[in-house]
């Protein structure tokens, strides 16, 4: 298995607060991704990280910020949490933009 | 923009048996990858099956292989021998090999809940 950690597994949090979610891989890969996945809509780009401090946005990329100061980490922030933001957040690492993207094992947020 | 449907929300197979799982997909391009990835009830995203557009040989690995249809922009699973652990929810996802916009972007269906009675 691909070393991917995500922290928070699970965190619940109240409208309004900022939430940082984190990506760690151990495997020395350029390209890291932040997805969310949520009923009925299977699973959707927020941002992703082509290098360090070289990030771009993704499908749904609104109320969302990202950076990359290692290649090793990846964080999410959430600047202001809305319950729309209640979902679960998937990394995902790769090597180039054609090779196999491996999965994080998800942190599930709540925002009530 | 690139789309991808499943069409079957929710499948059904006996164990031992096999089980097709549809997916299409819309693409202008000609060079693209396609996968199908298995998430358990642990929510983990699990890597099945890759196929190269440019490649007509249908890509196997053990009991999962896929049927690839370019023309029809069709990209079917097939799970022989289905065993208790199949039972997943199941997305096909496609990838553009252009550099540039959201490199290496994988575009998911909305996903296909199997289930594998004894």
């Amino acid at each position: 298995d691909a070393g991917i950690t995500q922290s928070p597994r699970h965190k619940v949090t109240e409208t309004g607060t900022p939430v940082t979610l984190r990506c760690h891989q151990t495997e020395n890969h350029r390209y890291m991704y932040w997805y969310r996945q949520d009923p009925g809509h299977g699973l959707r780009l927020i941002h992703y990280s082509y290098g360090v401090k070289d990030t771009d946005k993704g499908e749904v990329s609104d109320g969302y910020s990202v950076s990359r100061s290692k290649t090793e980490d990846f964080l999410l922030t959430l600047e202001s949490a809305t319950s729309s933001q209640t979902s679960v957040y998937f990394c995902a690492i790769s090597e180039s933009p054609s090779s196999e993207q491996y999965f994080g094992p998800g942190t599930r947020l709540t925002v009530t | 923009a690139q789309t991808v449907t499943q069409s079957q929300p929710e499948m059904s197979v006996q164990e031992a048996e096999t089980v097709t799982l549809s997916c299409t997909y819309d693409t202008s391009e000609s060079d693209y990858y396609l996968f199908w990835y298995k998430q358990p009830p642990s929510r983990q995203m699990i890597l099945v099956i890759r196929q190269e557009a440019y490649k007509q040989q249908n890509a196997t690995e053990n009991r999962f292989s896929v049927n690839f249809q370019k023309a029809a922009k069709s990209f079917s699973l097939k799970i022989s021998d289905s065993q208790l652990g199949d039972a997943a929810m199941y997305f096909c996802a496609y990838r553009s090999p252009r550099i540039g916009g959201s490199q290496g972007n994988l575009i998911f269906g909305k996903g296909t809940k199997l289930s594998v009675k004894p």
